[in-house]
């Protein structure tokens, strides 16, 4: 149990373009998503988290007009990465926490590399 | 903001030694968790601490939530093959919303078997 999908799971695009990549989670639901960026060899840095129903709260420095969040299931999440520049190319994972759990556990999806040409 | 720093950055050890690595803070955690990632993949759960004193076990993985709460360590045993990757502990701080909580990441440790 406790699946994260995300799709694409690599998307590679032209400057000036916008990308949206998917999060689902298969076999739970969840109130709650949360978007990372990764950059290579480094950790993960939480973007935003994103609330069914209700506007995303994104970290500090993280711009909410280029990075925009939906959250319209509680399944489903979507981040769209708005006229992409090369400096956005990483690697974006999202994760999911189950509504019904009392306990902070958050389960990650695979991950979507996007690069941008 | 709060930061977790882990040790060691990387190790490097033969097939079927023990591995130990921690995690530490400046200020503490209401919530511990250890999570694996493979190149190219998201981060898995390995295990999930969420009281002071805490020691879980998983198969071979086992850790502690450390009694301050700024503290936490993961120990593998007889390491073999598939366990080399990238582990990453997450703290989640107090004073989150209830079902918001946001984790913070330490830096990671690399581990690699040297056949």
């Amino acid at each position: 149990g406790a699946v994260v999908s995300q799709h694409p799971s690599w998307v590679i695009c032209k400057s000036g373009t916008s990308v949206k990549i998917e999060c689902r989670s298969l076999d739970f639901q969840a109130t709650t998503m949360f978007w990372y960026r990764q950059f290579p060899k480094q950790s993960l840095m939480l973007m935003a988290t994103s609330n069914e129903g209700s506007k995303a709260t994104y970290e500090q420095g993280v711009e909410k007009d280029k990075f925009l969040i939906n959250h319209a299931s509680l399944t489903l999440s979507t981040l769209t990465v708005t006229s992409a520049h090369p400096e956005d190319s990483s690697f974006y994972i999202c994760s999911a926490r189950p509504w019904d759990r009392d306990q902070e556990t958050q389960y990650f999806g695979p991950g979507t590399r996007l690069l941008v040409l | 903001g709060q930061q977790l720093n882990q040790s060691p950055q990387s190790m490097f050890i033969q097939e079927g030694e023990d591995v130990s690595m921690n995690c530490t803070s400046s200020s503490i955690f209401n919530t511990w968790l250890w999570y694996k990632q493979d190149p190219g993949e998201g981060p898995v759960l390995l295990i999930a601490l969420y009281k002071a004193g805490e020691l879980t076990s998983n198969g071979r993985l086992t850790a502690q939530f450390g009694i301050t709460r700024k503290d936490s360590f993961l120990n593998i045993s007889a390491s073999i093959p598939s366990d080399v990757g990238i582990y990453f502990c997450a703290g989640s701080p107090p004073g989150s919303n209830f079902g918001n909580e946001k984790l913070t990441f330490g830096t990671g440790t690399r581990l690699t078997i040297i056949p």
